[in-house]
């Protein structure tokens, strides 16, 4: 079945640590996006990426990274650098081209600072 | 910057009535408006897309429409169901830029 894959569904951080979240798809789509979810403020975009090799910051990049080294995977690292890490972390890929740029997305993955 | 909104924040409704969600958003310069709903704990699962050149779209109980003019899509759903209970949410994809931009959705209830 063609669809997005996001492990693992819960992670837990201590403090100062760096984590990675895994987020792969097999929709052979070109653009693939991180969204941070919190409790009355909707998704906000961390990074996406149009191409291999190449991303960009969204709205709320800092204390985050990401790379995009084949066209099915997309992980993201929260850093400890990010000083409110606890949320709902979603990841999403789209058609890219004149087509119908219709988002797909996973099933997330709930990080937690502990 | 496009801002999304959706009114609505919360809605409960009996069982079998037929139901509006509503969204609306700033710049009418939109390439497709998407509606998704989201489980508690889930992702998000595509329910309809609205290409910019579309007045609406329709999948079984479910009818989407979108006036880019106004800026405003509407989620129209029948005869609800207990199993209809979700959080629904709209996303507008602009012309220009590569992201898309969310609204914060409606949490809906239907009351058996």
């Amino acid at each position: 079945d063609g669809g997005i894959t996001q492990s693992p569904k819960y992670l837990f951080r201590k403090e100062g640590q760096n984590v990675t979240l895994s987020c792969e798809q097999n929709l052979n789509h070109d653009a693939m996006y991180w969204y941070r979810q919190d409790p009355g403020q909707g998704l906000r975009l961390i990074y996406y990426s149009q191409i291999v090799n190449d991303f960009q910051k969204g709205d709320i990049a800092e204390g985050y990274s990401v790379s995009r080294e084949k066209k099915e995977s997309f992980p993201l690292t929260v850093t400890s650098a990010q000083k409110n890490p606890t949320a709902f972390y979603l990841c999403a890929s789209t058609s890219g081209g004149s087509g119908r740029h219709e988002a797909f997305f996973g099933q997330g993955t709930r990080l937690t600072v502990v | 910057k496009q801002e999304v909104t959706q009114i609505p924040a919360a809605l409960s409704v009996p069982e079998g009535e037929n139901l509006v969600l509503n969204c609306s958003f700033t710049d009418s310069a939109i390439y497709n408006l998407q509606w998704f709903r989201q489980d508690p704990g889930k992702g998000l699962t595509s329910l309809l897309l609205i290409q910019s050149s579309q007045r609406e779209q329709t999948s079984g109980r479910l009818n989407a429409s979108l006036d880019k003019s106004s800026g405003r899509s509407t989620l129209y759903i029948a005869a609800s169901q207990p199993g209809d209970s979700a959080t629904y949410l709209c996303a507008v994809r602009p012309h220009t830029g590569n992201q898309f931009y969310f609204g914060t959705g409606t949490s809906l209830t239907v009351i058996p």
